[in-house]
Protein backbone atom coordinates (compact mmCIF):
# COMPACT_ATOMS: atom_id res chain seq x y z
CA UNK A 1 0.00 0.00 0.00
CA UNK A 2 0.70 3.38 0.05
CA UNK A 3 0.14 6.92 1.65
CA UNK A 4 -0.32 9.94 -0.74
CA UNK A 5 -0.53 13.56 0.03
CA UNK A 6 -1.63 16.12 -1.74
CA UNK A 7 -0.93 19.83 -1.50
CA UNK A 8 -2.74 22.07 -1.62
CA UNK A 9 -6.12 20.91 -0.12
CA UNK A 10 -8.14 22.53 -1.28
CA UNK A 11 -7.49 26.31 -3.38
CA UNK A 12 -9.84 29.30 -4.82
CA UNK A 13 -8.36 31.26 -7.61
CA UNK A 14 -8.89 33.83 -10.32
CA UNK A 15 -9.47 33.00 -14.08
CA UNK A 16 -5.81 33.64 -16.62
CA UNK A 17 -3.93 32.27 -13.11
CA UNK A 18 -2.28 29.10 -12.76
CA UNK A 19 -2.32 26.65 -9.48
CA UNK A 20 0.57 23.79 -9.08
CA UNK A 21 -0.83 21.01 -7.15
CA UNK A 22 1.93 18.61 -5.17
CA UNK A 23 1.70 14.57 -4.94
CA UNK A 24 3.52 12.89 -2.92
CA UNK A 25 4.39 9.47 -2.03
CA UNK A 26 5.75 7.53 0.81
CA UNK A 27 7.82 5.23 -0.99
CA UNK A 28 9.16 4.76 -4.70
CA UNK A 29 6.40 3.85 -7.21
CA UNK A 30 6.91 3.80 -11.53
CA UNK A 31 3.69 4.61 -12.29
CA UNK A 32 1.50 8.06 -11.20
CA UNK A 33 -1.57 9.17 -12.67
CA UNK A 34 -3.55 12.55 -12.78
CA UNK A 35 -7.02 12.30 -12.56
CA UNK A 36 -10.01 15.10 -12.39
CA UNK A 37 -13.14 14.43 -11.01
CA UNK A 38 -15.68 16.89 -12.01
CA UNK A 39 -18.55 17.04 -9.98
CA UNK A 40 -21.30 14.28 -10.65
CA UNK A 41 -18.79 13.09 -12.73
CA UNK A 42 -16.40 10.54 -13.23
CA UNK A 43 -12.86 10.43 -13.45
CA UNK A 44 -11.18 11.37 -15.62
CA UNK A 45 -7.61 10.02 -16.64
CA UNK A 46 -5.53 13.24 -17.33
CA UNK A 47 -2.23 12.05 -17.88
CA UNK A 48 0.13 9.20 -16.67
CA UNK A 49 3.54 10.26 -15.36
CA UNK A 50 6.34 8.42 -15.27
CA UNK A 51 10.09 9.26 -14.11
CA UNK A 52 12.32 9.97 -16.20
CA UNK A 53 9.93 10.65 -19.41
CA UNK A 54 8.00 12.72 -20.94
CA UNK A 55 4.04 12.26 -19.25
CA UNK A 56 1.69 10.86 -21.62
CA UNK A 57 -2.00 13.28 -22.06
CA UNK A 58 -4.71 11.43 -22.81
CA UNK A 59 -7.41 12.90 -25.65
CA UNK A 60 -8.68 16.27 -24.85
CA UNK A 61 -5.22 16.99 -21.92
CA UNK A 62 -2.43 18.85 -23.63
CA UNK A 63 0.98 19.64 -21.88
CA UNK A 64 0.58 23.22 -22.42
CA UNK A 65 -2.97 23.65 -20.10
CA UNK A 66 -1.81 21.10 -17.45
CA UNK A 67 1.87 20.61 -17.63
CA UNK A 68 3.57 17.59 -15.40
CA UNK A 69 6.97 17.03 -13.62
CA UNK A 70 7.85 13.77 -12.07
CA UNK A 71 11.61 14.59 -10.63
CA UNK A 72 11.51 11.53 -8.85
CA UNK A 73 10.22 8.30 -7.42
CA UNK A 74 8.11 9.37 -5.17
CA UNK A 75 6.93 12.98 -5.78
CA UNK A 76 5.13 14.37 -9.09
CA UNK A 77 2.97 18.04 -9.58
CA UNK A 78 0.85 18.52 -11.95
CA UNK A 79 -0.17 22.43 -13.14
CA UNK A 80 -3.11 23.68 -14.12
CA UNK A 81 -2.42 26.57 -16.57
CA UNK A 82 -4.71 29.95 -17.17
CA UNK A 83 -7.37 28.48 -15.31
CA UNK A 84 -11.04 29.29 -16.48
CA UNK A 85 -14.39 28.87 -14.20
CA UNK A 86 -14.53 25.14 -16.82
CA UNK A 87 -10.96 24.00 -14.61
CA UNK A 88 -13.21 24.12 -11.39
CA UNK A 89 -13.02 20.10 -10.26
CA UNK A 90 -11.37 17.64 -7.74
CA UNK A 91 -7.66 16.99 -8.95
CA UNK A 92 -6.22 13.86 -7.99
CA UNK A 93 -2.94 12.06 -8.31
CA UNK A 94 -2.81 8.32 -8.14
CA UNK A 95 0.43 5.56 -8.07
CA UNK A 96 0.53 1.82 -8.82
CA UNK A 97 2.48 -0.60 -7.85
CA UNK A 98 3.37 -2.68 -10.43
CA UNK A 99 3.56 -2.52 -14.46
CA UNK A 100 1.55 -3.73 -17.38
CA UNK A 101 -1.78 -3.45 -15.35
CA UNK A 102 -3.56 -5.75 -13.16
CA UNK A 103 -2.71 -3.78 -10.31
CA UNK A 104 -4.85 -1.69 -7.83
CA UNK A 105 -4.21 2.42 -7.87
CA UNK A 106 -4.01 4.22 -4.44
CA UNK A 107 -5.30 7.27 -4.45
CA UNK A 108 -4.57 11.34 -2.60
CA UNK A 109 -6.99 12.94 -0.73
CA UNK A 110 -7.74 14.88 -4.18
CA UNK A 111 -7.42 19.30 -4.46
CA UNK A 112 -10.37 20.58 -4.60
CA UNK A 113 -9.74 23.78 -7.20
CA UNK A 114 -12.75 26.53 -7.73
CA UNK A 115 -12.02 29.02 -10.18
CA UNK A 116 -13.77 31.94 -9.60
CA UNK B 1 -15.65 3.59 -27.59
CA UNK B 2 -15.63 1.94 -24.11
CA UNK B 3 -18.58 2.59 -22.22
CA UNK B 4 -19.36 1.89 -18.53
CA UNK B 5 -22.74 2.52 -16.90
CA UNK B 6 -23.44 2.17 -13.22
CA UNK B 7 -26.77 2.99 -11.45
CA UNK B 8 -26.85 6.87 -10.90
CA UNK B 9 -29.47 6.84 -8.93
CA UNK B 10 -28.71 5.86 -5.47
CA UNK B 11 -29.25 2.65 -3.50
CA UNK B 12 -31.01 2.81 -0.35
CA UNK B 13 -31.06 -0.31 2.50
CA UNK B 14 -32.03 -1.35 5.53
CA UNK B 15 -28.78 -2.43 7.83
CA UNK B 16 -28.07 -6.18 7.93
CA UNK B 17 -28.99 -6.37 4.60
CA UNK B 18 -27.09 -7.41 1.41
CA UNK B 19 -26.59 -4.38 -1.21
CA UNK B 20 -25.96 -5.88 -4.28
CA UNK B 21 -24.31 -3.03 -7.12
CA UNK B 22 -24.25 -3.25 -10.50
CA UNK B 23 -21.51 -2.63 -13.03
CA UNK B 24 -22.41 -2.37 -17.19
CA UNK B 25 -20.19 -1.88 -20.01
CA UNK B 26 -19.60 -2.38 -23.93
CA UNK B 27 -17.79 -2.47 -26.43
CA UNK B 28 -14.73 -4.63 -25.74
CA UNK B 29 -13.62 -7.44 -23.24
CA UNK B 30 -11.16 -6.06 -20.25
CA UNK B 31 -8.64 -8.42 -18.69
CA UNK B 32 -9.55 -7.18 -15.13
CA UNK B 33 -12.13 -5.49 -13.44
CA UNK B 34 -11.85 -3.60 -10.00
CA UNK B 35 -14.20 -1.90 -7.61
CA UNK B 36 -13.49 1.38 -5.20
CA UNK B 37 -15.39 3.09 -2.56
CA UNK B 38 -14.95 7.03 -2.48
CA UNK B 39 -16.31 8.66 0.50
CA UNK B 40 -17.08 12.40 0.34
CA UNK B 41 -14.18 14.96 0.22
CA UNK B 42 -11.68 11.84 -0.24
CA UNK B 43 -10.04 9.78 -2.81
CA UNK B 44 -11.10 6.45 -3.75
CA UNK B 45 -9.92 3.87 -1.86
CA UNK B 46 -9.09 0.19 -3.87
CA UNK B 47 -11.58 -2.86 -2.49
CA UNK B 48 -10.96 -5.61 -4.58
CA UNK B 49 -9.59 -6.85 -8.30
CA UNK B 50 -11.45 -9.58 -10.59
CA UNK B 51 -9.66 -10.94 -13.42
CA UNK B 52 -11.58 -12.24 -16.65
CA UNK B 53 -10.81 -16.04 -16.10
CA UNK B 54 -11.80 -15.62 -12.49
CA UNK B 55 -16.11 -15.98 -12.20
CA UNK B 56 -16.21 -14.63 -8.86
CA UNK B 57 -14.06 -12.97 -5.76
CA UNK B 58 -14.60 -12.45 -2.10
CA UNK B 59 -12.99 -10.38 0.81
CA UNK B 60 -14.74 -10.81 4.02
CA UNK B 61 -18.43 -8.86 3.82
CA UNK B 62 -17.80 -8.09 -0.06
CA UNK B 63 -18.49 -10.54 -3.23
CA UNK B 64 -17.56 -9.54 -6.72
CA UNK B 65 -18.82 -11.29 -9.79
CA UNK B 66 -17.41 -10.79 -13.31
CA UNK B 67 -19.45 -12.23 -16.32
CA UNK B 68 -18.05 -11.59 -19.11
CA UNK B 69 -20.99 -13.36 -21.51
CA UNK B 70 -23.41 -10.44 -19.94
CA UNK B 71 -20.25 -7.89 -19.76
CA UNK B 72 -21.29 -6.82 -16.34
CA UNK B 73 -19.93 -7.22 -12.43
CA UNK B 74 -21.92 -7.22 -9.19
CA UNK B 75 -20.77 -5.94 -6.35
CA UNK B 76 -22.26 -7.57 -3.21
CA UNK B 77 -22.11 -6.45 0.34
CA UNK B 78 -23.69 -8.97 3.13
CA UNK B 79 -24.46 -7.70 6.47
CA UNK B 80 -24.20 -4.36 5.37
CA UNK B 81 -23.73 -1.58 7.72
CA UNK B 82 -24.13 2.91 8.41
CA UNK B 83 -20.35 2.79 8.12
CA UNK B 84 -20.65 1.11 4.17
CA UNK B 85 -22.65 3.88 2.53
CA UNK B 86 -20.20 5.58 0.19
CA UNK B 87 -19.94 6.16 -3.37
CA UNK B 88 -18.97 2.70 -4.83
CA UNK B 89 -16.97 2.72 -8.48
CA UNK B 90 -15.69 0.39 -10.78
CA UNK B 91 -13.42 0.71 -13.42
CA UNK B 92 -11.75 -1.27 -15.87
CA UNK B 93 -8.79 -1.86 -17.40
CA UNK B 94 -8.83 0.11 -20.62
CA UNK B 95 -8.17 -2.36 -23.22
CA UNK B 96 -5.21 -1.55 -25.63
CA UNK B 97 -3.15 0.11 -22.55
CA UNK B 98 -3.59 -2.15 -19.23
CA UNK B 99 -2.32 -0.17 -16.44
CA UNK B 100 -4.66 2.42 -17.79
CA UNK B 101 -8.27 2.67 -16.08
CA UNK B 102 -11.83 4.15 -16.82
CA UNK B 103 -13.89 4.34 -14.46
CA UNK B 104 -18.11 4.51 -14.08
CA UNK B 105 -19.93 6.92 -12.38
CA UNK B 106 -20.49 5.54 -9.36
CA UNK B 107 -23.23 4.02 -7.43
CA UNK B 108 -24.27 5.79 -3.86
CA UNK B 109 -24.94 3.39 -1.30
CA UNK B 110 -27.29 4.95 1.87
CA UNK B 111 -27.58 1.96 4.61
CA UNK B 112 -29.73 3.16 7.36
CA UNK B 113 -30.36 1.82 10.45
Amino acid sequence: SAVISQKPSRDICQRGTSLTIQCQVDSQVTMMFWYRQQPGQSLTLIATANQGSEATYESGFVIDKFPISRPNLTFSTLTVSNMSPEDSSIYLCSVEFGAGGGYEQYFGPGTRLTVT
Amino acid sequence: SQKIEQNSEALNIQEGKTATLTCNYTNYSPAYLQWYRQDPGRGPVFLLLIRENEKEKRKERLKVTFDTTLKQSLFHITASQPADSATYLCALEQGTRADKLIFGTGTRLQVFP
